[in-house]
């Protein structure tokens, strides 16, 4: 079985600009959680999707807003970077009724 | 709210030693707590979980983990420890609502050889 794809790998980013990240997550999985990891916070929670209805939702700027097709894969976005958003970003899936979440390799935005 | 205390930025210990790294909880009602591993430039892996049953919890690559209600600690430990165990261990526990996850700060672990 696939694991949790996200893409793409690697991004650079100016400031001021949109940025659009994909997760597929594993087949069969409802549930979609955006995590955002830096050096300085650590993991923190974006928000979650299940069955295209955000769950759950983190301390984070309007700017940071996702979504979920009814295929379960998810995009999140973030519209006028900051240095600040320079981050690892993690998505996790989990099935329906699991206690733990499986991640992907993450994105890694570099906002200059 | 919940929260996750990992009390130690790093941990060093040698190969074949025993290996602890310790992780303290704060959460209102039953406990939902896990263990993640991080490589360099990588995802996080899963490692092991407790809900509910025994405290002494077994999970991959030999690593286990004892929960204990009455100290609110869910330590990460493994009996003999190996240079490729070195890297990032998140402790989280799980929200009541919903899959999000809280993590704790995470420890660096270094295996020496």
């Amino acid at each position: 079985k696939a694991g949790v794809t996200q893409t793409p790998r690697y991004l650079i980013k100016t400031r001021g600009q949109q940025v659009t990240l994909s997760c597929s997550p594993i087949s069969g999985h409802r549930s979609v959680s955006w995590y955002q990891q830096t050096p300085g916070q650590g993991l923190q929670f974006l928000f979650e999707y299940f069955s295209e209805t955000q769950r759950n939702k983190g301390n984070f700027p309007g700017r940071f807003s996702g979504r979920q097709f009814s295929n379960s894969r998810s995009e999140m976005n973030v519209s006028t970077l900051e240095l600040g958003d320079s981050a690892l970003y993690l998505c996790a899936s989990s099935p329906r009724g699991a206690t733990e979440a499986f991640f992907g390799q993450g994105t890694r935005l570099t906002v200059v | 709210a919940q929260s996750v205390a990992q009390p130690e930025d790093q941990v060093n210990v040698a190969e074949g030693n025993p290996l602890t790294v310790k992780c303290t909880y704060s959460v209102s009602g039953n406990p939902y707590l896990f263990w993640y591993v991080q490589y360099p430039n990588r995802g996080l892996q899963f490692l092991l979980k407790y809900i509910t049953g025994d405290n002494l919890v077994k999970g991959s690559y030999g690593f286990e983990a004892e929960f204990n209600k009455s100290q609110t600690s869910f330590h990460l430990k493994k009996p003999s420890a190996l240079v490729s165990d070195s890297a990032l261990y998140f402790c989280a526990v799980r929200d009541q609502r919903g899959n999000k996850l809280v993590f704790g700060a995470g420890t660096i672990l270094r295996v020496k050889s």
